[in-house]
């Protein structure tokens, strides 16, 4: 079973501007990751968020946390082409949980030149 | 080397074959995971490998059969596959989580696999 929804399913802008996705959740976490998947490629880490945090930044990316209200965004800003990818939370990954991480649905981030 | 590598890139089966995808990582991780992922969805984890032992089975059907040789290996293998187990499976690794710690995983490109 999926952790939770996230938002836009897709989303198109234009080279320069940011973009925000936003991942909701539905049980207690202790972090919270981002990855990113090219199209028909692996995924690759982008991120990671402990619950006791509420932002983070790495280069272009800004990553937000509210444990209160289950959810995370992510801003990426001064999109490049290259920043063409689906974009997808996931929890979990802990001892307990034997590692496992559970994914949200997935943005799908189009940037246009 | 950060990479893990899987093969192979594209798989044509038929539902009488018998195959395997290969993973193959060296960066030391002693978790290793196979997912499945179909088109426009997230990946859905399958197995998990902790010290070269099954630690996670997520009720995959036996026509999957996976396989950790050794602490850089991992392999699937296939038989009696049915043409709704075409997806994109992938290959990562990690550290192994202990305590409350928590670690990325390292994926493979995947491999493509469709069945006739």
């Amino acid at each position: 079973s999926q952790q939770g929804e996230e938002d836009p399913q897709a989303l198109s802008i234009q080279e320069g501007e940011n973009a925000t996705m936003n991942c909701s959740y539905k049980t207690s976490i202790n972090n919270l990751q981002w990855y990113r998947q090219n199209s028909g490629r692996g995924l690759v880490h982008l991120i990671l968020i402990r619950s006791n945090e509420r932002e983070k930044h790495s280069g272009r990316l800004r990553v937000t946390l509210d444990t209160s209200k289950k959810s995370s965004s992510l801003l990426i800003t001064a999109s490049r082409a290259a920043d063409t990818a689906s974009y997808f939370c996931a929890t979990g990954g802990t001892y307990n949980q034997g590692g496992k991480l559970i994914f949200g649905q997935g943005t799908e981030l189009s940037v246009k030149p | 080397d950060t990479e893990v590598t899987q093969t192979p890139k594209h798989l044509v089966m038929g539902m009488t074959n018998k195959k395997s995808l290969k993973c193959e990582q060296h960066m030391g991780h002693r978790a290793m995971y196979w997912y499945k992922q179909k088109a426009k969805k997230p990946p859905e984890l399958m197995f998990v490998y902790s010290y070269e032992k099954l630690s996670i089975n997520e009720s995959v059907p036996s026509r999957f059969s996976p396989e950790c040789p050794n602490s850089s290996l991992l392999n699937l293998h296939l038989h009696a596959l049915q043409p709704e187990d075409s997806a994109l499976y992938l290959c990562a690794s990690s550290q192994l989580p202990s305590g409350a710690s928590y670690n990325e995983q390292f994926f493979g490109p995947g491999t493509r696999l469709t069945v006739l």
